[in-house]
């Protein structure tokens, strides 16, 4: 069974800390990983997808980095408005279409 | 209007009551999906459609019950629920069931209580 695990739970930096959030993962044929932004009552935000290991992919103040079993989303100088929670994604081929399992998210605040 | 919109926003209803979620995209895409997100759990997979055709039901209670008419709207009719069914429903669009290039567009969800 396809997993994703994230941690921290929570975080919480000072505006300008720089840090890393994991995803930890375990699929039978990665197709695809995806980082999603969330904001309180709205529905997940697409940021990237990573398709090998070893591929990087930049969005402003955000990097994601991908390895065989986990990828990173470092968070540089950070902003209060880059507070959301963080979701983590897997893509897996299953029965004809493309099966995607979400982590729990990495719930994160920026303090000013 | 662009995106994925659902409707409404919030929900609240009795466990006899029956009620539908609207979802409508505006992006062109094939593939439609529900979703269900609780507190501290990832979200889980209700239903997937292809071109109005659904191609997984994922052990969802018929309670839930889905409909797509075309490929640009999607409904989740609702009956008898449990106060456990109170959650945010999303709906998310993707231009291929086969390949999710840029991930999937997602809708602001309904908030559903039930009481």
């Amino acid at each position: 069974e396809d997993q994703v695990t994230q941690s921290p739970e929570a975080l919480r930096l000072q505006e300008g800390e720089s840090s890393s959030l994991n995803c930890s993962y375990t699929v039978s044929g990665l197709r695809g990983l995806f980082w999603y932004r969330q904001d309180p009552g709205k529905g997940p935000e697409f940021l990237f997808t990573l398709y090998s290991a070893g591929e990087e992919k930049e969005k402003e103040r955000l990097k994601a980095t991908l390895t065989k079993k986990e990828s990173f989303l470092h968070i540089t100088a950070p902003k209060p408005e880059d507070s959301a929670t963080y979701l983590c994604a897997v893509q897996a081929e299953s029965g004809g279409y493309q099966k995607v399992t979400f982590g729990t998210g990495t719930k994160l605040q920026v303090i000013p | 209007e662009t995106g994925v919109t659902q409707t409404p926003r919030h929900l609240v209803m009795g466990m006899t009551n029956k009620k539908s979620l609207k979802c409508e995209q505006h992006l062109g895409h094939n593939a439609m999906y529900w979703y269900k997100q609780s507190a501290k759990k990832p979200l889980e997979l209700m239903f997937v459609y292809s071109l109005e055709e659904r191609v997984e039901n994922n052990s969802v209670p018929s309670r839930f019950s889905p409909e797509c008419p075309n490929s640009s709207h999607l409904f989740l009719h609702l009956h008898t629920l449990q106060p456990e069914d109170s959650a945010l429903y999303l709906c998310a669009s993707s231009q291929d069931i086969r390949v999710v290039l840029d991930g999937y567009t997602f809708g602001s969800g309904t908030r559903l209580t039930v009481v």
